[in-house]
């Protein structure tokens, strides 16, 4: 079955930009989705179809999807930004349509 | 504002069968992809299975063979039944609402969750 890989954790200090990726065989043929998850809340959708903000998701979180690898950027990271960040995709390959998340990444603000 | 609430038992004994409600308000049920996604302490998400806007399903392989999502359109709510259930099936429980009528749509409204323990 396909796999998402994420790097485990990421440490970045404020104002400094935060990246985050997101590994998969041949990712960039799939629309890649990103979700935002504080400790004790539900996930929110930060970035759709690999790049596109959804209405009220701050300018500073953007995203990209090339070759094998999914990248969320956080420009000028904020202390509010440090939560868990799961990445999403579809995959209708290999006779099977299911959904799959990635194994996230827990983003700390120094 | 569309909004989803989880509902259901707290605690399930081993071997029985957890049942779930998710209720839909501020848009249409018809017409949309409507998930189950769980998150068991601790871990990552994983998706359960959706429910299609033609009313078709699709499971996650691991756990097909014990799930059932299905639909009541006049009380805009969609149900999560899932047999047999062991410890490993504690969890957050999280209903989610994807595209309109696309598969690959991301998942952009959530219920808050519910706890599900099995004990």
């Amino acid at each position: 079955s396909y796999v998402l890989t994420q790097t485990p954790s990421v440490s970045v200090a404020p104002g400094q930009t935060a990246i985050i990726t997101c590994m998969g065989n041949s990712l960039s043929t799939k629309n890649v989705h990103w979700y935002q998850q504080k400790p004790g809340q539900a996930p929110v959708l930060v970035v759709y179809d690999d790049g596109v903000r959804p209405s009220g998701i701050p300018e500073r979180f953007s995203g990209s999807n090339f070759g094998n690898t999914a990248t969320l950027t956080i420009s000028g990271v904020e202390a509010v930004d440090e939560a868990d960040y799961y990445c999403h995709v579809w995959d209708s390959s290999d006779h099977s349509d299911h959904h799959i998340f990635g194994s996230g990444t827990q983003v700390t603000v120094l | 504002q569309v909004q989803l609430q989880e509902s259901g038992p707290g605690l399930v004994k081993p071997s029985e069968t957890l049942s779930l409600t998710c209720s839909v308000s501020g848009a249409s049920i018809n017409g949309y992809y409507w998930h189950w996604i769980r998150q068991s302490p601790g871990k990552g998400l994983e998706w359960i299975g959706f429910l299609s806007d033609t009313g078709t399903t699709n499971y996650n392989a691991s756990i097909k063979n014990r799930v059932t999502i299905s639909v009541d359109t006049s009380k805009k709510q969609f149900f999560l039944r899932l047999t047999s259930v062991t410890a490993a099936d504690t969890a957050v429980y999280y209903c989610a609402r994807g595209g309109r009528g696309v598969a690959a749509a991301p998942l952009e409204f959530w219920g808050q969750g519910t706890l599900v323990a099995v004990s």
